[in-house]
């Protein structure tokens, strides 16, 4: 079954203090892997698109990356403006459905 | 361009009544999708659609109609609404084909409280 797990629940950081993301997944076969990022009461914005495992993509202080089991956003002396709810996406190939993970919510103090 | 535009954005129904949430996108893109999203559950896909005239089912697709006449309009229906259905709900596009990321474009979601 194509499952999508995200680590930590939750992440609390000082400004400047990098941390990681974690998505895991189980998918027959990867079409795609997608980061969004979602505000309160806002619908998901799209951050990357990777599409097979040693991809790196970079954007401002984000940067994601993916092997055959799992995928990283690095979190490069954030901001409190990075506060937001992550979410990471799978969908398998030869499918239109898409696969989320439950997500993990950031909080960057000042 | 406006995007993916949800209507209503807050609706209270009373156990039993029906309702439509409106979807409606304007870049073309001939794919549309629903999916609710609970805390602790992350987006749940319910009813998508890969062109007008064609629809399919998604992960919890009972208590909710769908149909696509348009490529513009993506409209979902509850049929006799339960406390249960009672969530945040997001309509996404995106474009098929070769050379297109798969990036799902979201609109600003439904909050729909069922009493």
């Amino acid at each position: 079954e194509d499952q999508v797990t995200q680590s930590p629940e939750a992440l609390r950081l000082q400004e400047g203090e990098s941390s990681s993301l974690n998505c895991s997944y189980t998918v027959s076969g990867l079409r795609g892997l997608f980061w969004y990022r979602q505000d309160p009461g806002k619908g998901p914005e799209f951050l990357f698109t990777l599409y097979s495992a040693g991809e790196e993509k970079e954007k401002e202080r984000l940067k994601a990356t993916l092997t055959k089991k799992e995928s990283f956003l690095h979190i490069t002396a954030p901001k409190p403006e990075d506060s937001a709810t992550y979410l990471c996406a799978v969908q398998a190939s030869g499918t239109y459905k898409y696969i989320f993970g439950t997500g993990t919510r950031l909080k960057v103090l000042a | 361009n406006a995007g993916v535009t949800q209507t209503p954005k807050f609706q209270v129904l009373k156990t039993g009544q029906s309702m439509t949430l409106q979807c409606a996108q304007d870049m073309n893109h001939e794919y549309m999708s629903w999916y609710r999203q609970d805390p602790g559950m992350g987006l749940r896909l319910i009813h998508y659609s890969v062109g007008a005239g064609i629809t399919d089912q998604g992960e919890v697709p009972n208590g909710y109609n769908v149909s696509r006449s348009t490529t513009e309009d993506f409209p979902l229906r509850l049929l006799s609404a339960a406390p249960s259905q009672t969530s945040v709900y997001f309509c996404a596009s995106t474009a098929r084909g070769r050379g297109n990321t798969g990036e799902l474009f979201f609109g600003e979601g439904s909050r729909l409280t069922v009493l």
